[in-house]
C-alpha cells in the first residue's frame, strides 16, 4: 500500500522552540525521503532528504530522524524562526529511475514571535 | 534558482471543453512530471515523461488526460474532455536525472471546471 501519514495537520510553537514533524509510512521497498516546504504564494521546494542507510541527517537547524524498522521518519526545526512559518510536506519514494513522489497531506507550521 | 514557471496560473473552463496547461521547465532537465493537488488533499503524482515518453503514469491519469513536449518546448498536460472532478490545482516539476532527487516544482496552475 503506498501511503504515507503526517501529523501533525498543523503546530504552532514559540520562536526558539524546536518544531517537531511526523511522517510513517507502509511500503518497505520506500527507499528516499525528502521533506519539501512551500511558503505562502510560492511552490514547493525540497529542504532536505534522507536515504534509509542513515537514520539521522542535519541541515542546520533542519534535522531527520529516521527508523527503518517502525518506517517512521520526523523533522526537527530547531530554534525555529517565524521565517520557518510554511507548510511542509514529506514524502517518499521507491527504487527506479521514475522519481515519483507520495507525498503527505502537510503540516502547517506557524512560529510565533 | 532554477525555476519552472506554469502557464496559466488559473483557467476556468466549462465541463466538456477542452484545457491545456503549460509547463516551461528548467532549462536542462531531462525528466517532467505533472501532480494534482484536489483541495486539503495531498499532492498526487500523475505522471512523469522522459525522452519524449510517458516512463509511468498513476490511476489518476485517465484516458482523457496526455501529456508532450514537442520539439523541447512547453511540457503540457491536455485534458479532453473535461471533468467536474478535473477542479484541482496541477503542479508541473521537472529533475536532471528523476533518480528520486530533487524536483523542482512550479507554483501551479488552478483548474476550475464548471
Amino acid at each position: 500500500q503506498q501511503q504515507v501519514r503526517q501529523s501533525p495537520q498543523s503546530l504552532t510553537v514559540w520562536e526558539g522552540e524546536t518544531a517537531i514533524l511526523n511522517c510513517s509510512y507502509e511500503d518497505s521497498t520506500f527507499d528516499y525521503f525528502p521533506w519539501y516546504h512551500q511558503f505562502p504564494g510560492e511552490s514547493p521546494a525540497l529542504l532536505i532528504a534522507i536515504r534509509p542507510v542513515s537514520n539521522k541527517k542535519e541541515d542546520g537547524r533542519f534535522t531527520i530522524f529516521f527508523n527503518k524498522r517502525e518506517k517512521k521518519f520526523s523533522l526537527h526545526i530547531a530554534d525555529s524562526q517565524p521565517g520557518d512559518s510554511a507548510t511542509y510536506f514529506c514524502a517518499a519514494s521507491g527504487p527506479g529511475n521514475t522519481g515519483k513522489l507520495i507525498f503527505g497531506l502537510g503540516t502547517t507550521l506557524q512560529v510565533q514571535p | 534558482g532554477p525555476k519552472v514557471l506554469q502557464i496559466p496560473s488559473h483557467q476556468i473552463i466549462d465541463m466538456g471543453q477542452m484545457v491545456t496547461l503549460n509547463c516551461d521547465p528548467v532549462s536542462n532537465h531531462l525528466y517532467f512530471y505533472w501532480y494534482k493537488q484536489i483541495l486539503g488533499q495531498q499532492m498526487e503524482f500523475l505522471v512523469n515523461f522522459y525522452n519524449g515518453k510517458v516512463m509511468e503514469k498513476s490511476k489518476l491519469f485517465k484516458d482523457q488526460f496526455s501529456v508532450e513536449r514537442p520539439d523541447g518546448s512547453y511540457f503540457t498536460l491536455k485534458i479532453q474532455p473535461t471533468a467536474l472532478e478535473d477542479s484541482a490545482v496541477y503542479f508541473c516539476a521537472s529533475s536532471f536525472t528523476g533518480a528520486n532527487e530533487r524536483l523542482f516544482f512550479g507554483h501551479g496552475t488552478k483548474l476550475s471546471v464548471l
